[in-house]
C-alpha cells in the first residue's frame, strides 16, 4: 500500500530564516505530487507540483519553492521566511494521469 | 476559471441528526467531484467522489450525488455520530500540463454534539 509522510510535524521559526520541508511517497512510482498551503480560514491553496523529477510548476508567484531531487521525494523551501508564510503545509500525492489526491499529515508552520 | 462554493459554518448539530452540507461549483468539460475530511490536527482524507453526471460517490454512510443540472455536490448523512465531527472540503479537478489540479471549496466545519 501506498503511504505519504511529511516532517517535520510542526515548526516554529522566525522572521527571515530558511526553510525546508520534506514529503516522501513509498509504495508507488512517478507519482505526481503536490504542495498546498492552508491559511486560517482561507482554504487551500496549490503552492506547486510536479510531474516528474526535476519538473516543477508554480501555481503562485511569492517567496517560495519546491524541488524534487527523486521520484518520491517534494521539498518545499524558503530563504528568507515571512510572517505571512505561517500556516499548514500539505503534501500530495497522486497517481499519473489521474486525479484523486491523497495528502499527508501536514506540517504547522509558525512565522514568528 | 473553476470555482466551489461552500455553505458557510460552522454546523452544529446533534448527535443521530440529519446533516446536509451543500457545495457548488463552476467549472468549463466535465470536471470530477470530491469531498475530503479534515479531523484536527490533520491531512485532508479522500471520503468520496463522483466521475460523471448522476453519478453518486458513498463511503461511511456519507452521500453525494453528482448533478450537472444544478452544478451541485451536495453531501448528505442520515444520522451523524460526534465522531463525525471535522472540517469538510468540496473540490472538483481539472486537468493542465499532465496532471490533475484540485480547486478546493474553503471547508465546512461540522460539530457534533452528544
Amino acid at each position: 500500500s501506498q503511504t505519504i509522510h511529511q516532517w517535520p510535524a510542526t515548526l516554529v521559526q522566525p522572521v527571515g530564516s530558511p526553510l525546508s520541508l520534506e514529503c516522501t511517497v513509498e509504495g508507488t512510482s512517478n507519482p505526481n505530487l503536490y504542495w498546498y498551503r492552508q491559511a486560517a480560514g482561507r482554504g487551500l491553496q496549490l503552492l506547486f507540483y510536479s510531474v516528474g523529477i526535476g519538473q516543477i510548476s508554480s501555481e503562485v508567484p511569492q517567496n517560495l519553492s519546491a524541488s524534487r531531487p527523486q521520484d518520491r521525494q517534494f521539498i518545499l523551501s524558503s530563504k528568507k521566511l515571512l510572517l505571512s508564510d505561517s500556516g499548514f503545509y500539505l503534501c500530495a500525492w497522486s497517481y499519473s494521469g489521474a486525479d484523486t489526491q491523497y495528502f499527508g499529515p501536514g506540517t504547522r508552520l509558525t512565522v514568528l | 476559471g473553476n470555482s466551489v462554493t461552500q455553505m458557510e459554518g460552522p454546523v452544529t448539530l446533534s448527535e443521530e441528526a440529519f446533516l446536509t452540507i451543500n457545495c457548488t461549483y463552476t467549472a468549463t468539460g466535465y470536471p470530477s467531484l470530491f469531498w475530503y475530511v479534515q479531523y484536527p490536527g490533520e491531512g485532508l482524507q479522500l471520503l468520496l467522489k463522483a466521475t460523471k453526471a448522476d453519478d453518486k460517490g458513498s463511503n461511511k454512510g456519507f452521500e453525494a450525488t453528482y448533478r450537472k443540472e444544478t452544478t451541485s455536490f451536495h453531501l448528505e448523512k442520515g444520522s451523524v455520530q460526534v465522531s463525525d465531527s471535522a472540517v469538510y472540503f468540496c473540490a472538483l479537478s481539472n486537468s493542465g500540463a499532465g496532471s490533475y489540479q484540485l480547486t478546493f471549496g474553503k471547508g465546512t466545519k461540522l460539530s457534533v454534539i452528544p
